[in-house]
């Protein structure tokens, strides 16, 4: 069964940066995509980014380019999420979620990680 | 980027009784091969999201078949049958067909 588990709640100051991780087991890494989702405080969902492992090569949304890094590191089957210049706004749990057959697009985020919640506060 | 918008904000509903979520898209969600990209999700009180509908009407694995997804291009539809207590939280729609991906604001379901 596959299981993703992220990181432990952060809290940070204005203006630094924030690293999540998300591990996964119980399928093949390689597999998979892994998305990243982000949910601020009584709001919906909004999609970041993702990454494809065997590729290699990160997608970000428009929202978040210059400030987001999604990173992959097959040897222990975990991704990562760094968010940097961190405001107020960026406050939020922050999930990372599975793609089946290593596609970002098309094919639903089946399996959710428990979820991380980030605090950006002075 | 498409918009998704979601209708109503919020529903009431009395056990047993069936519900419906509108999901509207800003342009059609059809890919060429015929398929429509269009999820549904639902998110429990204090739990991460699930995945309820893919494929704008295939049922997640181990979803109950009370619920249902219809609709196609930009119109899109969640059915609950007999609502069930368990069924309580924030409905969500989102479409797959292209990056950025995108979420409906949200439905949330209460029981009476």
């Amino acid at each position: 069964q596959v299981q993703l588990v992220q990181s432990g709640a952060e809290v940070r100051k204005p203006g630094s940066s924030v690293r999540v991780s998300c591990k996964t087991s119980g399928d093949t890494f390689s597999d998979n995509a892994i998305t990243w989702v982000r949910q601020a405080p009584g709001q919906g969902l909004e999609w970041m980014g993702g990454i494809i492992p065997v590729f290699r090569t990160p997608h970000y949304s428009q929202r978040f380019q210059g400030r987001l890094t999604i990173s992959a590191d097959e040897s222990t089957n975990t991704v990562y999420m760094e968010l940097s210049s961190l405001r107020s706004e960026d406050t939020a749990v922050y999930y990372c979620a599975r793609v089946p057959k290593a596609r970002l697009i098309r094919y639903p985020m089946d399996v959710w990680g428990q979820g991380t919640q980030v605090t950006v506060s002075s | 980027d498409i918009v998704m918008t979601q209708s109503p904000l919020s529903l009431s509903v009395t056990p047993g009784e069936a519900a419906s979520i509108s999901c509207r898209s800003s342009q059609s969600l059809v890919h060429g091969n015929g398929y429509f990209y269009l999820n549904w999700y639902l998110q429990k009180p204090g739990q991460s999201p699930q995945l309820l509908i893919y494929l704008g009407s295939t049922r997640a694995s181990g979803v109950p078949d009370r619920f249902s997804g219809s609709g196609s291009g930009t119109d899109f539809t969640l059915r609950i049958n007999r609502v069930e207590a368990e069924d309580v939280g924030v409905y969500y729609c989102m479409q797959a067909l292209q990056t950025p991906l995108t979420f409906g604001g949200g439905t949330k379901v209460e029981i009476k």
